[in-house]
């Protein structure tokens, strides 16, 4: 079936360090998957961190970025310095749909940032 | 400022009671979601809708209704609430339809069934 399978929290990093949360997907019965990466700060909504749609394409948004990659099936988010303001949860998912905008999200991924 | 707001925030019922959960936009989106999110889980969709009155089915309706009847809000309805609806509900709104459109969402409201 279609699926997000993303790293299992919590994740805890030091200010300053890097960080990788992979992400991989499955889509058997969509021809064209899109990518996504949303952020859920403390007491707020998810909102979207940055999006990919054509595979091979990579996406950056707030010093983080992401590639599509279709041979691997991944979509890893990638940061080389975080921020204490970083910690947030994080979610991948993948969209399809051509009636509308649908997404299958993975379980979200709690990022610590120490300062 | 664009906003999805729900209310209530947190909300703690009796199983057989009734439960509305209200989530409302200021962007004149079309399209309105209700998501729910368990433990080990991603957000699952309930419903969708595209407009007033005009609501599909997501991936896991059983024991869910919706009303939508103002395009800046969107209820979501438990009519005898149970247990296993205990979970934490998202409600998101999009400009239109198809992917290029992101999804704006609501802080969520955490609902305990007992």
């Amino acid at each position: 079936g279609d699926s997000v399978t993303q790293t299992e929290g919590p994740v805890t990093v030091s200010e300053s360090e890097s960080l990788i949360i992979n992400c991989t997907y499955s889509a058997t019965s969509i021809a064209y998957p899109n990518l996504f990466w949303y952020v859920r700060y403390p007491g707020e909504g998810l909102q979207l961190l940055l999006k990919v749609i054509t595979a091979g394409q990579k996406g950056s948004s707030r010093g983080f970025e992401a590639t599509y990659n279709k041979e691997t099936t991944s979509f890893h988010l990638q940061k080389a310095s975080v921020q204490e303001s970083d910690s947030a949860v994080y979610y991948c998912a993948l969209g399809y749909g051509s009636s509308g905008n649908k997404l299958i999200f993975g379980i979200g991924t709690l990022l610590s940032v120490k300062p | 400022d664009m906003k999805v707001t729900q209310m209530p925030r947190y909300l703690i019922k009796r199983m057989g009671e009734n439960v509305l959960l209200e989530c409302g936009q200021d962007m004149s989106h079309e399209t309105m979601y209700w998501y729910r999110q368990d433990p080990g889980l991603g957000l699952q969709l309930i419903y969708i809708s595209y407009d007033v009155d005009s609501n599909s089915e997501g991936d896991i309706p059983k024991g869910y209704r919706v009303s939508r009847k103002k395009r800046e809000h969107f209820s979501l309805i438990l009519d005898s609430a149970k247990t296993n609806q205990t979970s934490v509900y998202f409600c998101a709104s999009s400009l239109s339809q198809g992917l290029s459109y992101e999804q704006y969402f609501g802080p969520g409201t955490r609902l305990t069934v007992l």
